[in-house]
């Protein structure tokens, strides 16, 4: 059952721009996930916001929540080619395991 | 740091043949979770556990079983391995039931499965 739903799918910027993705949702939940996944690899946890939270920070990594309009945006600033990688964001909506989108696919060009 | 481990990076098994893919937490984590990866469909859920010896279905547990005689192990079972099962399988942990910070999940590396 997909419950968050990224857009764009794909995104290409070039090095030092900001990248801005977006994950909308259907029910409401209690926290919302971003996880990265480099090529061929695992995913690996980025940030959590709980659904009190309208912002959070970490380093590059800008989160917001709008549980109003069931959506939260990941901006990553001042991108690095090393940041090229798919993103993810996950839903947790009570006692059941997280539900994951499909994904936007951001590619930075040095 | 949380370490889960997935004993193949590539696999390449014939239809019929009967696979298992394992993983492995050293973090005493309660939770486990194994997932498909196809282009296009993201991450889809197979199975979970809560619990040694405990097991419930995903979104798409059929062809699949599973079992947990550990805490730290999970293991998937393809019992007749079919080309549809090409695809990426990942391994994921957590600590905690309940949502709440605890409930981000660790994941492995992936195991790249092809059936031919």
């Amino acid at each position: 059952s997909q419950q968050g739903e990224e857009d764009p799918q794909a995104l290409s910027i070039q090095e030092g721009e900001n990248a801005t993705m977006n994950c909308s949702y259907k029910t409401s939940i209690n926290n919302l996930q971003w996880y990265r996944q480099n090529s061929g690899r695992g995913l690996v946890h980025l940030i959590l916001i709980r659904s009190n939270e309208r912002e959070k920070h970490s380093g590059r990594l800008r989160v917001t929540l709008d549980t109003s309009k069931k959506s939260s945006s990941l901006l990553i600033t001042a991108s690095r080619a090393a940041d090229t990688a798919s993103y993810f964001c996950a839903t947790d909506s009570g006692n059941t395991p997280l539900v994951f989108g499909k994904g936007t696919r951001l590619s930075v060009i040095a | 740091d949380v370490k889960v481990t997935q004993s193949s990076r590539y696999l390449v098994k014939r239809t019929g043949e009967k696979v298992f893919l394992e993983c492995v937490q050293d973090m005493d984590h309660e939770n486990m979770f194994w997932y498909r990866q196809d282009p296009g469909l993201g991450l889809r859920l197979i199975y979970f556990s809560y619990d040694v010896k405990m097991k419930e279905k995903g979104d798409i547990p059929e062809g699949y079983s599973v079992s947990r005689e550990k805490k730290e192990r999970f293991s998937l079972i393809l019992e007749s391995a079919s080309t549809n099962q090409t695809s990426m399988y990942l391994c994921a942990s957590s600590l905690r039931r309940t949502s709440g910070r605890d409930n981000e999940q660790f994941f492995g590396p992936g195991t790249r499965l092809t059936v031919l």
